[in-house]
């Protein structure tokens, strides 16, 4: 059974929409994590949470915002689509935050038109 | 500047070839991990290895193996007699912690291996 569910595992949206990318663990896991990987460049972190707070934002646009309804759970919303936001979007999490082991989940291939 | 560079974006190897992955990285941190996944066709993102500096010994984990340079800043994976499930992107990723640092994974940009039968 799948340790890290994302969902949907494909999205094409139009310019300008709203999409919200789900992520859900059951490993136990306490930190989650959101990288992003674009097309020609390395996956690249995007933003931790611990305990359902945030920790880390290295994403500049505030176009896209976490959500943690739960512990377990780490959605991603993006507003305003853009192109340039096309990209495969992976979350992550690990036992603890600080800790250096992270396992990810499939991946969300989001094409914005 | 990139941290974690990954020289080859692609290869082919014929089955049952052994074959190195190279991966340099820059750190000022003495505390970091690294690490080596495989991103799988179906989207499944596989942790293969995991090296701290402080470990000597060669990591190994089934078929796969890396060759840890600390002094020269190299991580190299190797992965013996491949067969074609080996085909994939690998990844080679640095873990710096968060004190004076990032808690967070640097990847290199990944090398797609396309094993032949």
């Amino acid at each position: 059974d799948p340790k890290i569910i994302q969902k949907p595992k494909y999205l094409v949206a139009v310019t300008g929409s709203e999409k919200i990318l789900i992520c859900e663990q059951y490993l136990g896991h306490n930190a989650m994590y959101w990288y992003r990987q674009s097309a020609k460049k390395p996956l690249e972190f995007m933003f931790s949470y611990s305990y359902q707070k945030l920790m880390d934002n290295q994403t500049a646009s505030s176009r896209f915002q976490p959500q943690s309804s739960k512990k377990n759970h780490l959605d991603l919303q993006i507003t305003a689509l853009k192109p340039d936001d096309s990209a495969t979007y992976f979350c992550a999490s690990s036992q603890d935050w600080g800790l250096a082991e992270q396992f990810f989940g499939p991946g969300t291939r989001l094409t914005v038109l | 500047a990139q941290k974690v560079i990954q020289v080859w974006s692609t290869t082919s190897r014929q089955e049952g070839e052994k074959l190195t992955l190279d991966c340099s990285y820059k750190t000022s941190q003495v505390l970091y991990h690294l690490f080596w996944y495989k991103h799988l066709l179906s989207g499944e993102m596989v942790l293969l290895i995991r090296q701290m500096p402080s470990t000597i010994a060669i990591e190994r984990s089934g078929r796969y193996s890396v060759v840890f340079q600390k002094s020269r800043k190299s991580i190299s994976l190797v992965i013996s007699t491949l067969q074609p499930d080996d085909s994939g992107k690998y990844f080679c990723a640095l873990w710096e912690p968060a004190t004076g640092g990032n808690n967070k994974l640097t990847f290199g940009q990944g090398t797609v291996l396309s094993v032949i039968p």
